[in-house]
């Protein structure tokens, strides 16, 4: 049973404007989320992250919406370009600072010049 | 070194027979993570690591997988008897606490045939 979700497999922008990724998760005990990137052959690096006592976290381009009453959370990316093509993980963890780090199947994203 | 360290990148083996992997965390991590990632799909959680100890193992698979990290840094994954369906890419990471993200290895092409 997926944890965490990500309903789109694939996404195509337009360089320059705005990606939009989402993410649907399940446990109400989760209390921390996190965004990571992956380029092919490389392991995925962490992007941006939100407590569950936000709403929003912004770092320059890459801003994390959270709304803990439906369960979901989005990041957004704007302006969009080529470089910010990759596979993007949602993922999620629990109370503590070590707790293991729950992640969905992921988003692979394609920025078109 | 600057980073996480995974030996080797790429090992193909026989079915049957015995496999380890190699993590090299970043120094000073005394949190380290096993995950792997099956094609298609997000990492997934195997075990944690707090010093010397699995603080959580719940993610290993069955009896045929076990990891080690007796000095408190080094950690090697132990595969034993090894199956087809143990192909994918096992990735590793570290980190001084979850709140800014793991810092994940480039990750070890397992296949077996």
């Amino acid at each position: 049973d997926q944890q965490v979700k990500q309903n789109s497999p694939s996404l195509s922008v337009q360089e320059g404007r705005i990606s939009i990724l989402n993410c649907d998760y399940t446990n109400s005990m989760f209390d921390y989320f996190l965004w990571y990137k992956k380029y092919p052959a490389e392991g995925p690096t962490f992007l941006i992250s939100i407590s569950s006592i936000k709403d929003k976290n912004e770092d320059g381009r890459f801003t994390v919406f959270l709304n803990k009453s439906a369960k979901h959370l989005s990041l957004h990316i704007v302006p969009s370009q080529p470089g910010d093509s990759a596979v993007y993980f949602c993922a999620a963890s629990g109370e503590t600072s070590y707790d293991k780090v729950i992640f969905g199947p992921g988003t692979s994203l394609s920025v078109i010049p | 070194g600057a980073g996480v360290s995974q030996t080797p990148s790429n090992k193909v083996t026989e079915k049957g027979k015995y496999v380890e992997l190699r993590c090299d965390p970043i120094s000073g991590h005394t949190a380290l993570y096993w995950y792997r990632q099956s094609l298609g799909q997000g990492p997934e959680f195997l075990i944690y690591f707090q010093g010397t100890g699995a603080a959580d193992d719940s993610g290993l698979p069955n009896d045929r997988f076990f990891a080690v990290r007796p000095e408190g840094s080094v950690s090697t994954l132990k595969i034993q008897r090894t199956e087809r369906g143990d192909s994918a890419v096992y990735l590793c990471a570290s980190s001084r606490s979850s709140a800014g993200g793991y810092t994940f290895g480039s990750g070890t092409r397992l296949t077996v045939v």
